[in-house]
Order: C-alpha cells, then sequence, then structure tokens
C-alpha cells in the first residue's frame, strides 16, 4: 500500500501564474479531501468528493481555486492566477466513507508564491 | 466559526512525564473523535478516535478520555517519550457525512529528555 500520493512535495511560483497539485488517493478508496494548512488558521478543510463527484466545496476560498476529480485514482487542485496569501502546505486525504473511518493524509504539498 | 477549540497551543513535558491535551466542540451532532499526529514535514495521522458511547478509550499509552455533558474530550499520552514530540490535532465530524473532519489548531507537544 503506496499510501496517498501528492505531487509535487514542493512548488515555488511567481504571483499570478498558474498552479496545479496532484493527488493520487488510495485504490478502493471513495472519498478523497483537500485540505490547506497554515500556521494562521490551521487544517482548512478546501473539498472533498465522494464517488469522484464534488460534495462540500464550501471551503474552496475564492473562484480562483478549483479541483477536479475526474476517476477514482485522480485529483487536482488549481489555483489561477495564485497570490502570495495562497502560500500554505497543500495536503489530499482519502478514506472508505464506512464502518473504517480511518482518513489517510499524504505528504502535502508546501506552496510558495512569491 | 471555531466548533473545536484545542488547548493548550504548545506543551512541554519531561520525559516519563503525562501529557493532556484538551478539546471543546459546540456542534452536539457531531459523534465522532479522533486525535491525528503530525510530524514535520508529514501530514496527519489517525493516532486514536473515540465515539460518545463510551467516556474512555485506551490504546497502549494514549488515552482519550471523553465528558458528553460537558462536550469535552481529552488526549492523555502516558510516560511520554521524546518520539513523541509532535502536533498533535483533536477533530470532531458527524459520522454520516463520511469523514467531512473538523479540526482544532493543533498542540505542539515537546518531550525533553
Amino acid at each position: 500500500d503506496a499510501g496517498v500520493i501528492q505531487s509535487p512535495r514542493h512548488e515555488v511560483t511567481e504571483m499570478g501564474q498558474e498552479v496545479t497539485l496532484r493527488c493520487k488517493p488510495i485504490s478502493g478508496h471513495n472519498s478523497l479531501f483537500w485540505y490547506r494548512q497554515t500556521m494562521m488558521r490551521g487544517l482548512e478543510l478546501l473539498i472533498y468528493f465522494n464517488n469522484n463527484v464534488p460534495i462540500d466545496d464550501s471551503g474552496m476560498p475564492e473562484d480562483r481555486f478549483s479541483a477536479k476529480m475526474p476517476n477514482a485514482s485522480f485529483s487536482t487542485l488549481k489555483i489561477q492566477p495564485s497570490e502570495p496569501r495562497d502560500s500554505a502546505v497543500y495536503f489530499c486525504a482519502s478514506s472508505f466513507a464506512g464502518l473504517n473511518e480511518k482518513l489517510f493524509f499524504g505528504s502535502g504539498t508546501q506552496l510558495s508564491v512569491l | 466559526q471555531q466548533q473545536v477549540k484545542q488547548s493548550p497551543q504548545s506543551l512541554i513535558v519531561q520525559k516519563g512525564g503525562i501529557s493532556i491535551i484538551n478539546c471543546a466542540y459546540e456542534n452536539t451532532a457531531f459523534d465522532y473523535f479522533p486525535w491525528y499526529q503530525q510530524f514535520p514535514g508529514k501530514g496527519p495521522a489517525l493516532l486514536i478516535a473515540i465515539r460518545p458511547d463510551v467516556s474512555e478509550k485506551k490504546e497502549g499509552r494514549f488515552t482519550i478520555s471523553f465528558n458528553k455533558s460537558a462536550k469535552q474530550f481529552s488526549l492523555h499520552i502516558m510516560d511520554s517519550q521524546p518520539g513523541d514530540s509532535a502536533t498533535y490535532f483533536c477533530a470532531a465530524s458527524k459520522r454520516w457525512y463520511g469523514n467531512k473532519l473538523v479540526f482544532g489548531a493543533g498542540t505542539i507537544l515537546r518531550v525533553k529528555s
């Protein structure tokens, strides 16, 4: 079991550029979550998918953020255009929303927007 | 709206001592309360979890105490070790929403050897 795989691990970009973060959930998991972690706001849920369908995107900060899950094994979080205040660690997590309620996190993408 | 309040923000404990981290929640619909442990450069990992039908759950040196009437729960780490030094997050969710967890702000624990 390779766990939740995120790429890239680190991303440095300039303000105004498009940023795409990628996530491969654990095989067999049907729920996928994108979280953002900052010192000021802690861990915030941005969006979550169930069976590839976005269920709740109320945590997405603004229209500059978008997320897709084209299939059960891949999801992207895109920021366009990026701003310095988007600098944070972005985590993807997956789970099987059944009796086993463990939520498995990836190692995160450290995003720095200059 | 902060639905889960965690304290303290940071904690220093001597090796062998007891570490205690507290959380309080507001939403009485929450019925799943996990604790996550995060090491630098890693994602949070589930440590231990409890449901409100029991008042305590113990796994090794880690114990959750749960007080439903007070809407509070706490993590106790017995015989704390330097390897326990990490950030700890409490969380809560309504089970029928799957795993949509609301996290506390986190506690940075340092165990001095």
